[in-house]
């Protein structure tokens, strides 16, 4: 069974960088199948689509954050790692790693990111 | 972008009512549509793809609807465990992922 797990640091200083890693297990990150992908949740509010990526390394980004997104793939390790720039308290948010095939599917069980001094 | 807009945004229904959520595209998106239900504390859960087929492991009370820009989530008979928050999701253009702002289904 498919399983993603995310990791980092739970709390960044504003306008520093924000580094995730979700780590797959059960199954491989270089399947043709899939892309692997990044949603966040800010509290209380709704599902934001980060970025997604192939495992050859093609990425696509919500243009809405495409300046500050860095996503890349190790398939060695068979984990894939987002990077968020000059973050501030809108950041804010439970960041969860996913399996993509359109529809998102399984999901990792997230990891809460706090943008504070 | 593709911008889903979800209707209305908390409903209100008694154990064992029907409840009925819908989902709105800005532009056509086919049938590729998703559902998710999202509990307190959890990740989203997967309930419908293809606007219309369930999941694996996704009661048959649950049911999806439609296609184009216009597109129903039906639990026909509400149990407790059902009482959560759903989103719908396009993939029509599935580089660029959009979800709904997102239902809340409450006990009334």
């Amino acid at each position: 069974q498919l399983q993603l797990q995310e990791s980092g640091p739970g709390l960044v200083k504003p306008s520093e960088t924000l580094s995730l890693t979700c780590t797959v297990s059960g199954g491989s990150i270089s399947s043709s199948s899939y892309y692997w992908g990044w949603i966040r949740q800010p509290p209380g509010k709704g599902l934001e689509w980060i970025g997604s990526i192939y495992y050859s390394g093609s990425t696509y980004y919500n243009p809405s954050l495409k300046s500050r997104v860095t996503i890349s793939v190790d398939t060695s390790k068979n984990q894939f790692s987002l990077k968020l720039s000059s973050v501030t308290a809108a950041d804010t948010a439970v960041y969860y790693c996913a399996r993509l095939t359109g529809t998102v599917h399984p999901w990792g069980q997230g990891t809460l990111v706090t943008v504070s001094s | 972008e593709i911008v889903m807009t979800q209707s209305p945004a908390t409903l209100s229904v008694s154990p064992g009512e029907r409840a009925t959520l819908s989902c709105r595209a800005s532009q056509s998106v086919s049938s590729n549509l998703a559902w998710y239900q999202q509990k307190p504390g959890q990740a989203p859960r997967l309930l419908i793809y293809g606007a219309s087929t369930r999941a694996t492991g996704i009661p048959a009370r649950f049911s999806g609807s439609g296609s184009g820009t216009e597109f129903t989530l039906t639990i026909s008979s509400l149990q407790s465990e059902d009482f959560a928050v759903y989103y719908c999701q396009q993939y029509n253009n599935w580089l660029a992922l959009t979800f709904g702002g997102g239902t809340k289904v409450e006990i009334k």
